[in-house]
């Protein structure tokens, strides 16, 4: 059964900062890993989606990459500003069907 | 054109009481996901619609709750009996279909069980 664990669950960094948040997976045989941010009251925004045959994907100040064979993927924010602040979630959908297993999230805070 | 919308935003409702959930995905789109958010916990999977054919109800907590998709549009999650641990984000999202990777989200619904 896959589970997904994001580490930390909360980072506060000043503005300015380069930052990486943490994603793992316990199964390898996903067929992608999206990177989603939801900000407080508001739905999920796809972010960046990696899929299994890829090992990084580029967004802007965003970055993710995949390593399927240590269960990992990260999320690299460039010079980070205020309006990032938000949650982050991963989310890794499997081989064999298209649900989507979550992480709990890393609730960012940018300090200005 | 718009985006995936729900309503209520926000329902406060009492222990045994029903309570309806709805969703409007983005128009054409023919795959709808309903998710539960709990505090502090990663999204949890309730239902799959995918066009015509039978709903993927596997992730339902239990069988106080139900869903449909009228017209392959517009969704409707009903809880009844709620209580308390029935208290969450009740989250939407759509998306062209199966094989369509990216999930579109509605705001959610913010059901508080007293």
């Amino acid at each position: 059964k896959q589970e997904v664990t994001q580490i930390p669950a909360a980072l506060s960094v000043p503005e300015g900062e380069n930052l990486v948040l943490n994603c793992s997976f316990t199964d390898s045989a996903i067929y992608n890993l999206q990177w989603f941010r939801q900000d407080p009251g508001k739905g999920l925004t796809s972010l960046l989606l990696i899929q299994s045959s890829q090992r990084e994907q580029t967004s802007g100040r965003l970055n993710a990459s995949l390593d399927k064979s240590s269960g990992r993927s990260t999320l690299y924010i460039a010079a980070s500003q205020p309006g990032d602040s938000a949650t982050y979630l991963c989310a890794a959908r499997g081989d064999s069907n298209y649900q989507l297993i979550w992480g709990a999230g890393t609730k960012l805070i940018i300090k200005p | 054109g718009a985006g995936v919308s729900q309503s209520p935003s926000n329902k406060v409702t009492e222990k045994g009481k029903d309570v309806e959930l709805r969703c409007d995905p983005i128009s054409g789109h023919t795959a709808l996901y309903w998710y539960r958010q709990s505090l502090g916990q990663g999204l949890e999977f309730l239902i799959y619609f995918q066009g015509n054919s039978a709903p993927d109800k596997s992730g339902l907590p239990s069988d106080r709750f139900s869903a449909e998709r009228t017209g392959g549009s517009v969704s409707t999650l009903t809880i009844q009996r709620t209580q308390q641990e029935d208290s969450a984000v009740y989250l939407c999202a759509s998306s062209g279909g199966p094989s369509s990777a990216t999930q579109y989200f509605g705001p959610g619904t913010r059901l508080t069980v007293l």
